[in-house]
């Protein structure tokens, strides 16, 4: 079936050091490709999304890129800062008549370092 | 209002127990999701509604028993559960059933005695 795969698992990085995940999907026909941050005993919330009629997008230290041909899209985050540690998960989703997929990847702990 | 939310925020149950989940939202969303989230996991997505039908199943067991009333509201009836169904329960509600952003409530944490 279809699958969304996540790396790292894990990610430490100091404070103002950029970090970057990556996720890579099977379903050639995703269209939605959304990012959520999940801090300790919260709900899942979105970050940033980017559909697939677009290459990049960028919200101020957020930004994601979508590669089609390779099936593959990356999180960036600029200046990191220790409120920024979390789990995140990306997600494909794929829309069409009668089809609706919302796929999560594995998750990415990023940690941090003051 | 911008938030989902839910009820209980624990639940624990013995397995010949029947109880439900509840979750409401009040953006006017039209699809609403149920999703499973083990600990250190990615949610699974378990049931789809669109403007209050059942619209996607997972292939979930029977014993998980979906009901919308309203737009505003969905429900998860529970039965004869089992330890291993133990978790997060999300309820999550969007604009529609396409490519929009989810709105996730805090969950109910589900334990299974």
């Amino acid at each position: 079936g279809e699958n969304v795969e996540q790396h790292p698992s894990t990610l430490s990085v100091q404070e103002g050091d950029s970090a970057v995940i990556k996720c890579t999907y099977s379903d050639s026909a995703s269209n939605y490709f959304p990012w959520y941050k999940q801090e300790l005993g919260k709900r899942p919330q979105l970050i940033i999304d980017i559909r697939s009629n677009v290459g990049e997008k960028k919200d101020q230290r957020i930004a994601v890129t979508l590669n089609k041909t390779a099936k593959h899209f990356s999180l960036h985050i600029t200046e990191t800062q220790p409120e920024d540690s979390a789990v995140y998960f990306c997600a494909a989703s794929t829309t069409g008549s009668g089809t609706y997929k919302y796929i999560f990847g594995t998750g990415t702990r990023l940690k941090v370092l003051a | 209002d911008t938030e989902v939310t839910q009820t209980p925020k624990h639940l624990v149950m013995g397995m010949t127990n029947k109880k439900s989940l509840k979750c409401e939202q009040h953006m006017g969303h039209r699809a609403m999701y149920w999703y499973k989230q083990k600990a250190k996991k990615p949610p699974e997505l378990m049931f789809v509604y669109s403007y209050e039908k059942l619209s996607i199943n997972e292939s979930v067991p029977s014993r998980f028993s979906p009901e919308c009333p309203n737009s505003s509201l969905l429900n998860l009836h529970l039965h004869a559960l089992q330890p291993e169904d133990s978790a997060l329960y999300l309820c999550a509600s969007s604009q529609g059933r396409g490519s929009y952003e989810q709105y996730f409530g805090p969950g109910t944490r589900l334990t299974v005695t």
